[in-house]
């Protein structure tokens, strides 16, 4: 398996712009995950899907951010405009989530992440 | 609110020396433990987890952990430390009912002087 695949690996944009980052999660995996990754605020989950669905969106940090999982295969992260605080690495994650309580699948599978600059 | 706590912020250590990372979660019920290690410019990648049975759980490159329930605590250990574990080493819990979300703790730096 390849792994989670993200692109593009490095975006550099202009503040204003629209910036689209893109997930391919694990195959088989039914949970996707959106992270964002600063020096100043560490780790932060955005938004989580389980079968396409959103389940949580309450770490968007505002409008100009949205998520969308058209399919099983493929997440996207949009944010419009973008601002130079959005300058980050972001990280998607997928994992299988079952209805056992404890369930050896729950680990996340990270993927390389996407160095996002706003200039 | 779940939450994990993650007690150093940045540790500094000599090669051999030896390692724990404090890591304390705040959840009564069933839960899953994992550490993450993300090696600079790099992903996260997994180092452990636990789930059920035997509290002490080994990982890889040597990494253990021990879930204290009584504790609220899942600190990482390692024996001797070597300067390829030059990393930031990251606490995580997924609680019962959660759908699968991990809830992270702020991360550990950790800094191993050749």
């Amino acid at each position: 398996d390849a792994g989670v695949i993200q692109s593009p690996r490095h975006e550099v944009t202009e503040m204003g712009q629209e910036v689209t980052l893109r997930c391919k999660p694990i195959s088989g995996h039914n949970s996707l995950f959106w992270y964002r990754q600063t020096m100043m605020r560490g780790l932060e989950l955005l938004i989580y899907f389980n079968n396409n669905v959103p389940i949580d969106d309450s770490g968007m940090p505002e409008d100009r951010f949205s998520a969308k999982m058209p399919n099983a295969s493929f997440s996207t992260l949009k944010i419009q405009p973008s601002e130079p605080r959005d300058s980050a690495v972001y990280f998607c994650a997928s994992s299988f989530w079952g209805l056992s309580r404890v369930s050896p699948h729950n680990e996340q599978f990270f993927g390389p992440g996407t160095r996002l600059t706003v200039l | 609110a779940q939450s994990v706590s993650q007690h150093n912020h940045h540790v500094i250590l000599s090669e051999a020396a030896s390692l724990e990372l404090g890591c304390n979660y705040s959840y009564g019920g069933t839960v899953n433990l994992f550490w993450y290690v993300q090696y600079p410019g790099q992903h996260l990648q997994l180092l452990l987890k636990y789930f059920s049975g035997d509290p002490l759980v080994k990982g890889i490159k040597g990494f253990e952990a021990e879930f204290i329930k009584s504790k609220f605590s899942f600190n990482l250990r390692k024996p001797s430390v070597q300067w390829s574990d030059t990393a930031e080493y990251f606490c995580a819990v997924n609680a019962g009912g959660s759908q699968g979300n991990l809830i992270f703790g702020k991360g550990t730096k950790l800094s191993v002087k050749p």
